[in-house]
């Protein structure tokens, strides 16, 4: 399976952005899908959107319309999600994970947690 | 959005027992469902897709079946290793969204 490395703990203040990098391990970056999915303490699991680096093109769930923002920079062979405007209930563990038709994930990644506090 | 909704949120087993739990969605996504497993701490592992094709390094003691809106996973022969919290997912339209899991206890 895909093994994902994900940047580090962030500690946000409310309103300010988050910006949480992945990077697969192996030369699969073209040809799959990243997805960015959030789990709040305690809670299930929430798709937050994906994108397709080889096209570029990107799908985010409407809740996150207008904060949230999915990258890939294909020289890097990263992804990026960005979330704006935090809000104390965006403090969860965000993940990325990777598959090949966008909707089925068999490699994540470790996991960051992201803290927002005042 | 299409609900998922697991049962039971928890159940206590045993190693060696058989266990069962479902997952119900709120409209038809005809095959279009996968299982994961996630272990306190850590991030979630495919089981299975498309309801019942178990992922590739997945002990054939995980059985899924169902169709249309209603699904199982059906544990035989619980390990060790086994207890954790399963959680199902569509893949059938956007937002894909997940159930709120079972948790499998001692």
């Amino acid at each position: 399976q895909v093994q994902l490395v994900q940047s580090g703990v962030e500690v946000k203040k409310p309103g300010s952005s988050v910006k949480v990098s992945c990077k697969p391990s192996g030369g699969i970056f073209s040809n799959h899908a990243f997805t960015w999915l959030r789990q709040a303490p305690g809670q299930g699991l929430e798709w937050m959107g994906g994108i397709i680096p080889i096209s570029g093109n990107t799908k985010e769930a409407q809740k996150f319309q207008g904060r949230l923002t999915i990258t890939a920079d294909k020289s890097t062979s990263t992804a990026y999600m960005e979330l704006a405007s935090l809000r104390l209930d965006d403090t969860a563990v965000y993940y990325c994970a990777t598959s090949t038709d966008g909707s089925t994930w068999s490699g994540w990644g470790q996991g960051t947690l992201v803290t927002v506090s005042s | 959005d299409i609900q998922m909704t697991q049962s039971p949120s928890s159940l206590s087993a045993s190693v060696g027992d058989r266990v069962t739990m479902t997952c119900r969605a709120s409209q038809s996504i005809t095959t279009y469902l996968n299982w994961y497993q996630q272990k306190s701490g850590k991030a979630p592992k495919l089981l299975m897709f498309a309801v019942s094709n178990l992922q590739r390094g997945v002990p054939a003691r995980f059985r899924g079946s169902g169709s249309g809106t209603d699904f199982t996973l059906t544990i035989s022969g619980l390990q060790p290793e086994d207890f954790a919290t399963y959680y199902c997912q569509q893949s059938y339209s956007f937002p894909y969204t997940f159930g709120l899991g079972t948790k499998v206890e001692v």
